[in-house]
């Protein structure tokens, strides 16, 4: 099956500096999403995104599906965004693409 | 809010034990997840549907039975509960047309298996 790769594993920052997380992963998706795991366990989506790019505030996501590879940024971050976020992915085909493959998560602490 | 709740949300149960999680979804969505989160991981699927009656195994389906009988529930039963399946499970539904492939989760159910 797919395989997904996060990075970093753990990520500490000072509130108001800003960060990357990116997923890598090991096939052709028609399916990506970006999710926060708040600290009372909620999965919250934060975007959808295949291919290209988008922003939502002070975040922002880039899909480079021929090169594999997903980034996630945050901008000016706030205590609020702590915890622990995660790439899933969907592979091509009719099957699989209904199921999405999770990555470990970055464990992120912003500090005020 | 994709209009999806989980029953019960926090359950403790002994080893032996039948346990049975519901999911409810308003949205009439066709496809439905359970997918369970381990510490320090993140989820994995268990079984699918991708319509009444019509279900599919995920990569951690061993254990586990799923029904669906109409639209808007997906039943997870787990026959006799063991230690092992002491986890977080989150129930999820697929978009509809003008989301695509976007998959939207329940709060998740705590179960303890003692």
């Amino acid at each position: 099956g797919i395989q997904v790769e996060q990075s970093p594993p753990d990520l500490i920052l000072q509130e108001g500096a800003n960060s990357t997380l990116r997923c890598n992963f090991s096939d052709s998706v028609n399916n990506l999403q970006w999710f926060h795991q708040n600290p009372w366990g909620q999965l919250i989506n934060l975007f959808y995104i295949p291919s290209g790019t988008k922003q939502n505030g002070r975040l922002s996501a880039t899909t480079v599906a021929t090169e594999r590879y997903s980034l996630l940024y945050i901008s000016s971050s706030q205590t609020t965004d702590s915890g622990v976020y995660f790439c899933a992915v969907g592979g091509v085909g009719e099957t699989s693409g209904s199921r999405l493959t999770f990555g470990e998560g970055t464990q992120l602490t912003v500090n005020p | 809010d994709a209009g999806i709740t989980q029953s019960p949300r926090h359950k403790v149960t002994e080893t032996g034990t039948p346990v049975t999680l519901r999911c409810h979804q308003t949205e009439n969505h066709r496809y439905m997840y359970w997918y369970r989160q381990d510490p320090g991981h993140g989820l994995r699927l268990i079984h699918y549907s991708y319509g009444v009656k019509d279900t599919d195994k995920g990569e951690v389906s061993d254990g586990y039975s799923v029904s669906r009988s109409k639209t808007e529930d997906f039943l997870l039963t787990l026959e006799s509960a063991t230690s092992s399946q002491t986890s977080v499970y989150f129930c999820a539904i697929r978009g509809g047309s003008g989301l695509g492939n976007e998959q939207f989760f329940g709060p998740g159910t705590r179960l303890t298996v003692l």
